[in-house]
């Protein structure tokens, strides 16, 4: 199974700021995803990020306020844009094993805007 | 739209016993089923996978997969208060859906 570290593991960030978080798998990988988890609740996907064109947002999920790279097949980051309160929640970078059709999670980052 | 759903729980099991843990289905076109189990304050880590009818074991766990009732569900045999968790329940077309998770207690 594919291996997948994010930076920063947790963050507290001012409101009105940017943060980036960055995902690394440690194989090549055709599919990356960007999840978010509120406390006590299910996975939300912001957006699938795609090798060389723009990421595919799901409804309710915007590029202005989530941009998302994917410069190759190992390696993705998404910012959360002029973040708010609301924008307090737990970010998942998920990879896909193409040869099994198994999906991963990295350990997630912990976001807390103030 | 398609949908999974699971009872969000909380199941309690005492320990030793079998944990049984469902999961319906909305998208007869799915083609392969996942169960994930979640601590509290991690990410979801993949336990089992089937794309059959029938039933996979892996260790004390075993998926149940019934295409046709479009149900699946997970079992965990000899429960350990180890595995008191979040299970998602996530099902496969073209995308993955997920389940908003089962709450498991093993009560020592």
């Amino acid at each position: 199974s594919a291996v997948i570290s994010q930076k920063p593991s947790r963050d507290i960030c001012q409101r009105g700021t940017s943060l980036t978080i960055q995902c690394q798998v440690d194989s090549q990988v055709t599919m990356m995803f960007w999840y978010r988890q509120q406390p006590g609740q299910s996975l939300t996907l912001i957006a699938t990020a795609n090798q060389g064109s723009e990421a595919t947002y799901e409804s309710g999920f915007v590029i202005d306020k989530f941009p998302i790279s994917r410069p190759n097949l190992t390696f993705s980051t998404l910012t959360v844009s002029n973040m708010s309160p609301e924008d307090s929640s737990i970010y998942l970078c998920s990879a896909q094993d193409s040869i099994r059709d198994t999906q991963y999670f990295g350990p997630g980052t912990r976001l807390t805007v103030l | 739209q398609k949908e999974v759903e699971q009872n969000s729980g909380p199941l309690s099991v005492p320990e030793g016993a079998i944990a049984s843990l469902n999961c319906t289905y909305s998208d007869r076109g799915s083609q392969s089923f996942f169960w994930y189990r979640q601590y509290s304050g991690k990410s979801p880590e993949l336990i089992m996978f089937i794309y059959s009818n029938g039933d996979k074991e892996d260790g004390r766990f075993t998926a149940q997969l019934n295409k046709a009732s479009q149900y699946v569900s997970l079992l965990i045999r000899d429960s350990q208060p180890s595995d008191s968790a979040t299970y998602l329940c996530a099902v496969k077309d073209d995308k993955i859906i997920f389940g908003k998770g089962t709450r498991l207690h093993i009560l020592p």
